[in-house]
């Protein structure tokens, strides 16, 4: 069965600090990724999404993913980040167009000064 | 880009009334929609498939006569909790994909739902 894995429930990081969320998908072919933000009370917010071509994929917001197919992952990154990205994130795959996403439980984000 | 809406963005019923939640895609038609619910601080569960003239498929553990759903057309699908529970208050997230192949489906902001 399709399984998406968020290993890290909570992250702390300071503000300018580096961040990584890590992402892994669990099926034979290579799915469509994506990852999303959600603040509070909110819906979604499209980050980025991978679909083919280069594995380092830029998004908003200062965001960058990279598909590494041998680990089945595709972790965000940002160089820096801002007491704003604080908040929900989800990474998310799809297998085929038109089809349901399978969604990981998430990592929220708190940004300390 | 695409805009998927939600009305309302917030309900709060008495239980045992019945509560409709409409998503509606605004600039592109979309045969398929989707219905999720997430719970406080927990990701996003799909219910049910949504498509445009047929019968919703409902995910397994999902009570179709209890979650309502229908795509009467191309840019409107609803859902229709009934007979509301507190136990079914919940955040409720609608998508669509749209029929010009895309890569990506589309969200709604979602509708909190509070049954009193």
């Amino acid at each position: 069965a399709q399984s998406v894995t968020q290993p890290d429930i909570h992250i702390t990081v300071s503000e300018g600090a580096s961040l990584e969320l890590r992402c892994n998908y669990s099926y034979g072919a290579t799915p469509y990724l994506f990852w999303y933000v959600q603040s509070p009370g909110q819906g979604l917010q499209l980050l980025l999404k991978y679909f083919s071509g280069d594995t380092l994929v830029q998004g908003i917001k200062g965001f960058e993913a990279e598909f590494k197919r041998s680990q089945s992952s595709f972790n965000l990154r940002k160089p820096s980040v801002h007491w704003s990205d604080a908040a929900e994130y989800f990474c998310a795959v799809g297998w085929n167009t038109g089809n349901q996403f399978y969604f990981g439980t998430g990592t929220s984000l708190t940004v300390i000064p | 880009g695409a805009v998927v809406s939600q009305h309302p963005s917030w309900v709060i019923c008495k239980s045992g009334t019945s509560v409709k939640i409409e998503c509606r895609s605004l600039d592109f038609q979309a045969t398929t929609m989707f219905w999720y619910r997430q719970f406080p601080k927990q990701s996003l569960m799909l219910m049910a498939t949504s498509n445009e003239g047929s019968k919703a498929t409902y995910e397994q553990g999902v009570e179709k006569d209890k979650f309502l759903i229908n795509h009467a057309s191309l840019t409107l699908s609803t859902l229709t909790v009934t007979s509301a529970h507190p136990e079914d208050s919940s955040f409720y997230i609608c998508s669509a994909w749209p029929m010009q192949p895309q890569e990506t489906q589309y969200f709604g902001p979602g509708t909190r739902l509070l049954v009193l």
